[in-house]
């Protein structure tokens, strides 16, 4: 099974909300990522754990904070955030290697008012 | 800082024509290179994986060839069916953290 689940589907938030992205896999993947995707324009990478710590954080503002649970949950707690923060965030994980494949999720589709 | 161009950026066929997508980069230091499929509004699918030792790698009718040192990659798609249409999207992998650098993507329509 290579399925990565995300929740919600779809979020709309007021710029003074706080909410959470979940993240799901039971692959036994010890690296986990989210990304960022504007309409028409590919992935961004965000952050990446590896074995649940924080091992890259892209200088995203601290509106967005991640967080690892455990090895087979990540989550994105949003605060204050901004219109422009309006976008589908993925979710991926793999092997915790350099030449692993990295298995995404379905996205979760994000609007700011 | 890694840049990934690929071209063309959309692309329209007849079925049963072979495609050919293209995709450079600027920095050939990469452990790999992932070939993904995105449909709209949708989540990305991997669609291959290159080690950056190998020259090529095969999946059904996908084939994706691997020039490291020149900076580029080629996906190629044989015998197109309406049901390949979707954003083809290339990213080279970095040793840390496995990070991955997207291209922006070709566009593909293959027509019945």
């Amino acid at each position: 099974d290579t399925e990565v689940t995300q929740t919600p589907k779809h979020l709309v938030m007021g710029m003074t909300n706080k909410k959470s992205l979940k993240c799901e896999q039971h692959m036994g993947h010890r690296a986990m990522y989210w990304y960022k995707q504007k309409a028409k324009k590919p992935p961004e990478l965000m952050f990446v754990y590896s074995y649940e710590k924080l091992s890259i954080n892209e200088s995203v503002p601290s509106r967005f904070s991640p967080e690892c649970p455990n090895s087979s949950l990540l989550n994105l707690h949003l605060h204050a955030l901004q219109p422009e923060d309006s976008a589908l965030y993925l979710c991926a994980s793999s092997q915790a290697g350099q030449i692993d494949t990295q298995y995404f999720g379905p996205g979760t589709r994000l609007t700011v008012l | 800082k890694q840049e990934v161009t690929q071209i063309p950026a959309a692309l329209s066929v007849p079925e049963g024509e072979n495609l050919v997508l293209n995709c450079s980069f600027t920095d050939s230091a990469i452990y790999n290179l992932q070939w993904f499929r995105q449909d709209p509004g949708k989540g990305l699918t991997s669609l291959l994986l290159i080690q950056s030792s190998q020259r090529e790698q095969t999946s059904g009718r996908l084939n994706a060839s691997l020039d490291k040192s020149s900076g580029r990659s080629t996906l190629y798609i044989a015998a197109s069916q309406p049901g390949d249409s979707a954003t083809y999207l290339c990213a080279p992998g970095k040793a840390a953290g496995n990070k991955l650098t997207f291209g922006g993507g070709t566009r593909v329509l293959v027509k019945p």
